[in-house]
């Protein structure tokens, strides 16, 4: 199946610092991804819709200028969470679709974000 | 908006036993897929099912899609240690989001 890297896999980082965080699909073209956040024993969060080419679309209630998402090419999309605070530790995780109608999803191993 | 209800949130079973986990929206769905996040990892695609009444079988693993296309479920026969893990579902609209099921964490006991 398709692959998705995300990296980093882990970062810890001081309250007030932004950190970046890179999808990359590996093996094939993504006009689009997906970021997701996952707090522990929770279901996958969806944050926000990265389109190449474009602004990305945020879920009710994500803070565009917090978490900004920027899809520069079509195998790249980074989430940058700026001025992070302790309730933003989470587990982040970023898929692309793939398939005929573009539904079936590959998700990248996730990158657990740690502030302290 | 879009909600997607998976019960149960927990299950304990003694290896060897049945499991089955229940998904239900509260909108009709294009396709259902069905994935599981090993504890630590991220979620990995199991199936899709598309069409109303589909039922897909992997292995110990069988997949069922709803007449109504708005319920499916998961049910693993005669569980291993090896199928523990959080059991998601996921809704696909047609205007192309994803929504996620809240989970259903397995642990197998030996």
């Amino acid at each position: 199946g398709a692959v998705v890297s995300q990296h980093p896999s882990r970062v810890i980082c001081k309250s007030g610092t932004s950190v970046k965080i890179e999808c990359r699909s590996l093996d094939f073209q993504a006009t689009t991804m997906f970021w997701y956040r996952q707090f522990p024993k929770q279901s996958l969060m969806l944050m926000a819709t990265s389109n190449e080419g474009s602004k990305a679309t945020y879920e009710q209630g994500v803070e565009k200028d917090k978490f900004l998402i920027n899809h520069a090419s079509l195998t790249l999309s980074t989430l940058t969470v700026t001025s992070a605070h302790p309730e933003d530790s989470s587990f982040y995780i970023c898929s692309a679709p793939q398939g005929d109608r573009q539904e079936t999803q590959y998700f990248g191993p996730g990158t657990r974000l740690l502030v302290l | 908006g879009q909600q997607v209800m998976q019960i149960p949130q927990y299950q304990h079973v003694q290896e060897g036993e049945d499991f089955t986990t229940y998904c239900n929206s509260s909108t009709t769905l294009s396709n259902i897929q069905w994935y599981k996040q090993r504890p630590g990892g991220h979620p990995v695609f199991l199936i899709q099912l598309v069409k109303s009444g589909e039922v897909k079988k992997q292995k110990r693993l069988t997949f069922q899609f709803g007449e109504a296309k708005k319920n499916s479920s998961l049910h693993i026969t005669a569980t291993q240690t090896t199928d523990v893990g959080t059991y998601f579902c996921a809704g696909w609209i047609w205007y192309g989001k994803l929504t996620f099921g809240q989970g259903t964490i397995l642990t197998v006991h030996p």
